[in-house]
């Protein structure tokens, strides 16, 4: 079936990087844009970027400008997310998610991974 | 960006209940808007894409309607399996954006 399947969870310290994995299995990688949303415990959600994962063209959210690279790995259909200068503020859970329709590159989210948690803390 | 303001933020009701879930976006969107679910220490789900198309394997008990600014979510008849929190979504325009969260708890 079609799915996401992320990477387990991590605990960093503060300065740190940490490099999130979404494989995808079921249809086509390339055909489908990747994006990224997270969730601070208790909170809303939060966009944090795109990925043509045929092209590697991507687009971030201005918060995270500067701090987050989408990149893709199409031989094996993961795609990953790697968030530098962590801080406290960036524990969260963090998702990828596809969007519904081929090659769109605004739509909704359909296929949703699991989910990864990102602990910061000293 | 299109700043979205989702109502109410906490909705109390009981089973066979008729719930009504509000989202009103800064500007219009057409018809570009989505609705999730979402349960605890779970991803989100897709009920409603282009306002109010049902996602495949969606109950018909969900339904939305509006266009432009105004939006809406009902859930016609309040199942157990519906005590969650749904979030109303733009992709009109970057960056798409969510509201705030409606979570459905029991009365």
């Amino acid at each position: 079936q079609v799915q996401l399947v992320q990477s387990g969870a991590e605990v960093k310290k503060p300065g740190a990087s940490v490099k999130v994995s979404c494989k995808a299995s079921g249809y086509t990688f390339t055909s489908y844009d990747i994006n990224w949303v997270r969730q601070a415990t208790g909170q809303g959600l939060e966009w944090m970027g795109w990925m043509n994962p045929n092209s590697g063209n991507t687009g971030y959210a201005q918060k995270f400008q500067g701090r987050v690279t989408m990149t893709r790995n199409t031989s094996i259909s993961t795609a990953y997310m790697e968030l530098s200068s962590l801080r406290s503020e960036d524990t969260a859970v963090y998702y990828c998610a596809r969007v519904r329709r081929y090659s769109s590159l605004l739509d909704a989210f359909d296929i949703w991974g699991q989910g990864t948690m990102v602990t910061v803390s000293s | 960006v299109i700043w979205m303001t989702q109502s109410p933020s906490l909705l109390s009701a009981s089973t066979g209940d008729r719930v009504i879930i509000s989202c009103r976006m800064s500007q219009g969107i057409s018809s570009y808007l989505a609705w999730y679910q979402q349960k605890p220490g779970k991803a989100p789900e897709l009920l409603i894409y282009a306002a109010s198309t049902l996602q495949s394997g969606v109950p018909s008990r969900f339904s939305g309607s509006g266009s432009g600014t105004d939006f809406t979510l009902t859930i016609s008849c309040l199942q157990s399996e519906d005590f969650a929190t749904y979030y109303c979504q733009q992709y009109y325009s970057f960056p798409p954006t969510f509201g705030q969260g409606t979570k459905v708890e029991i009365k």
